[in-house]
């Protein structure tokens, strides 16, 4: 089944330093969506990718999705403390599930 | 965000026990599903329903049923309760394929 890599696992940073988290799978993709889990939370919707090669940005957000269409990525510029939690890509398995990346936990030192 | 509910919010029970996790939606969404999120493994799908009376089985159904007679309702059973389903399990629901997937607050398990 459709599987997507997400790396890295974990990210720590100082406040104001920048993130990055990827996703990569081996077969194009015909969108992807990435969500944000808060400490004990629940995961919510951030943003979808369609075209190849789109770029949408929220913010400090930013996100890409590759010429290819096998990989994405989220960028957060200037990272805060209030940016903390675990970020997940989304991607169809099939007709009618998502497959979710394991997810990178991020952790901001102020 | 009340469209999308999950009951109850913590549950201690022992092994061997039946529990029922519900899940409630108001946005009559075709979709729905569960997961469970344990450290290590992000989120995986137990199983999923397209539409009442139609579920399938996800990632890691063993252990687990569900039952959909009601649009708006999607609950989970453990049948028999083991340690090894000690997790936080979510409800979501979606209105179509492509939509976005709307997830419930959570319901916290501990099988002793």
């Amino acid at each position: 089944g459709q599987q997507v890599m997400q790396i890295p696992q974990y990210q720590h940073v100082q406040e104001g330093e920048d993130f990055t988290t990827y996703c990569n799978s081996s077969t194009t993709l015909s969108n992807i969506q990435w969500y944000k889990q808060r400490p004990g939370g629940h995961p919510v919707f951030l943003i979808q990718l369609v075209k190849s090669g789109e770029v949408k940005k929220q913010k400090r957000l930013t996100f890409q999705f590759g010429e290819a269409k096998k990989n994405s990525s989220l960028h957060i510029t200037a990272t805060q403390t209030t940016d903390v939690g675990t970020y997940f890509c989304a991607v169809q398995g099939g007709s009618e599930k998502l497959v979710f990346g394991k997810g990178t936990k991020l952790t901001v030192n102020p | 965000d009340a469209g999308i509910t999950q009951s109850p919010r913590y549950k201690i029970t022992e092994t061997g026990r039946q529990v029922t996790l519900m899940c409630h939606q108001t946005w009559s969404h075709s979709y729905m599903f569960w997961y469970r999120q344990d450290l290590g493994h992000g989120l995986r799908l137990i199983y999923y329903s397209a539409a009442a009376d139609i579920t399938d089985k996800g990632e890691v159904p063993d252990g687990y049923v569900v039952s959909r007679s009601k649009t708006e309702n999607f609950p989970l059973t453990l049948e028999s309760a083991t340690r090894s389903q000690t997790s936080v399990y979510f409800c979501a629901s979606r209105g179509r394929v492509a939509d976005t997937q709307y997830f419930g607050p959570g319901t916290r398990l501990t099988v002793l």
